[in-house]
């Protein structure tokens, strides 16, 4: 069963547009939220992430918004750019336990036109 | 600063061939992942090290294994490849953010 389900498995926005990826998570103890960006051929890149005492966090183009009581959160992209086209992941894990792991939502790819 | 280095790049396998996927970190990271990727599917864990001689599953292990000989290695073996193990790999090791290799494109045939 997969802890973390996002949405949509993607999308196509034009340049200057507003991205918006939503992922919904099931465990309670979950208290660390990252995103990743990947490009064909990488690997997955942290891009922002934020933890449950915060309700939005903000880096250049880039926020996380995040609603404890609802276990979901969501990334914004502000003023998509074509170099924004990527794969993007949720995740979350626990930051306090003894593997540390990251559950991964499916992911979802983003396409911007110019 | 290499960070997390994965050999080989690509590869094709036969079915019932074995390899080894390597991968070395140099971050002095204590947690280490293995993970494979398929369209559609996100990221699976395969295996997972919190430290060197200590190894355990994730949540598709089967096909697979793992060895944690020193802090900086994490090497995953396949035995007997089958056509299901064809995905990408991808190595991760982690203190806070978990930085990944450039990943391995694995194909069984």
């Amino acid at each position: 069963q997969q802890q973390v389900k996002q949405s949509p498995q993607s999308l196509i926005v034009q340049k200057g547009g507003i991205s918006i990826i939503n992922c919904a998570y099931e465990n309670t103890a979950f208290d660390y939220f990252p995103w990743y960006q990947q490009f064909p051929g990488k690997g997955p890149a942290l891009l922002i992430a934020i933890r449950p005492d915060v309700s939005e966090k903000k880096e250049g183009r880039f926020t996380i918004s995040f609603n404890k009581s609802a276990k979901q959160f969501s990334l914004h992209i502000m003023d998509s750019q074509p170099g924004d086209s990527a794969t993007y992941f949720c995740a979350a894990s626990k930051v306090w336990s003894n593997d540390y792991k990251l559950s991964f939502g499916a992911g979802t790819t983003v396409t911007v036109r110019a | 600063n290499a960070g997390v280095t994965q050999t080989p790049k690509f590869r094709i396998l036969k079915i019932g061939q074995s390899m080894t996927l390597q991968c070395t970190q140099d971050m002095n990271h204590n947690y280490m992942y293995w993970y494979r990727q398929d369209p559609g599917m996100g990221l699976k864990l395969i295996y997972y090290s919190v430290g060197a001689g200590i190894t355990d599953k994730g949540e598709v292990p089967n096909g697979y294994n793992v060895s944690r000989s020193t802090t900086e290695d994490f090497p995953l073996r396949l035995e007997l490849a089958a056509p299901s193990q064809t995905s990408v790999y991808f190595c991760a090791s982690r203190h806070t953010e978990a930085f990944f290799g450039q990943g391995t494109r694995l194909t069984v045939v």
